[in-house]
């Protein structure tokens, strides 16, 4: 089975930080990943799928990039509304599409 | 506007079963594969099972191999899990995902582009 991490697990910031979070897979997935959004009490939001292509109605200044076993999400301008819990997911190993642990982002 | 609606959730004892529907509706049903997804409680995104556009092909987790069976039903635009032989780690927000795709040069690329709000299951005496 594909193992998937995610770094840091919680981070603190403030509005109009850019952010970075890194999810690394334990063998090469390729572009095989996308990134959620989940914020409490409510389902994911996917953000990001095959690695860096942005989903429909997303702002822009969420991106991801990476490939193989390593790959980014970013946040160019944290927004008050960015708070929540971001997961990310390899579908290379279908169809069981494993998820990472989720990086926490709260307000610093 | 697609619209994925789960039910069936509530109080369970240890040892027991429940089934749970997501009832779909905006898109058309039978051209999807459609999976669920589960959150204990303070928990993280834990894959649950998967399901085929046709209902020919199902997959599970090895948490719930044996215990719960994934089905749909294309002519009432449902899925379903049922579960059976409840345990505690079992309790959790159960959400049913549609399963979409990336063309990049005939390799598909597979994410999960709407859920519904999710159903909780209570698994306790």
């Amino acid at each position: 089975d594909i193992q998937m991490t995610q770094s840091p697990s919680s981070l603190s910031a403030s509005v109009g930080d850019r952010v970075t979070i890194t999810c690394r897979a334990s063998q090469s997935i390729s572009s095989y990943l996308n990134w959620y959004q989940q914020k409490p009490g409510k389902a994911p939001k996917l953000l990001i799928y095959a690695a860096s292509s942005l989903q429909s109605g997303v702002p822009s200044r969420f991106s991801g990039s990476g490939s193989g076993t390593d790959f980014t999400l970013t946040i160019s301008s944290l927004q008050p509304e960015d708070f929540a819990t971001y997961y990310c997911q390899q579908s290379y190993s279908t169809p069981g599409f494993t998820f990472g642990p989720g990086t926490k982002v709260d307000i610093k | 506007e697609v619209q994925l609606v789960e039910s069936g959730g509530g109080l369970v004892q240890p040892g027991g079963s429940l089934r749970l529907s997501c009832a779909a509706s905006g898109f058309t049903f039978s051209s999807y594969a459609m999976h669920w997804v589960r959150q204990a409680p303070g928990k993280g995104l834990e894959y649950v099972s998967a399901i085929s556009s046709n209902g020919g092909s199902t997959y599970y987790a090895n948490s719930v191999k044996g215990r719960f069976t994934i089905s749909r039903d294309n002519s009432k635009n449902t899925l379903y899990l049922q579960m059976g032989s409840l345990r505690a780690e079992d309790m959790a927000v159960y959400y049913c995902a549609r399963e979409n795709y990336y063309d990049s040069s005939g390799y598909y690329l597979y994410y999960f582009d709407y859920w519904g709000q999710g159903t909780l299951v209570t698994v306790s005496s």
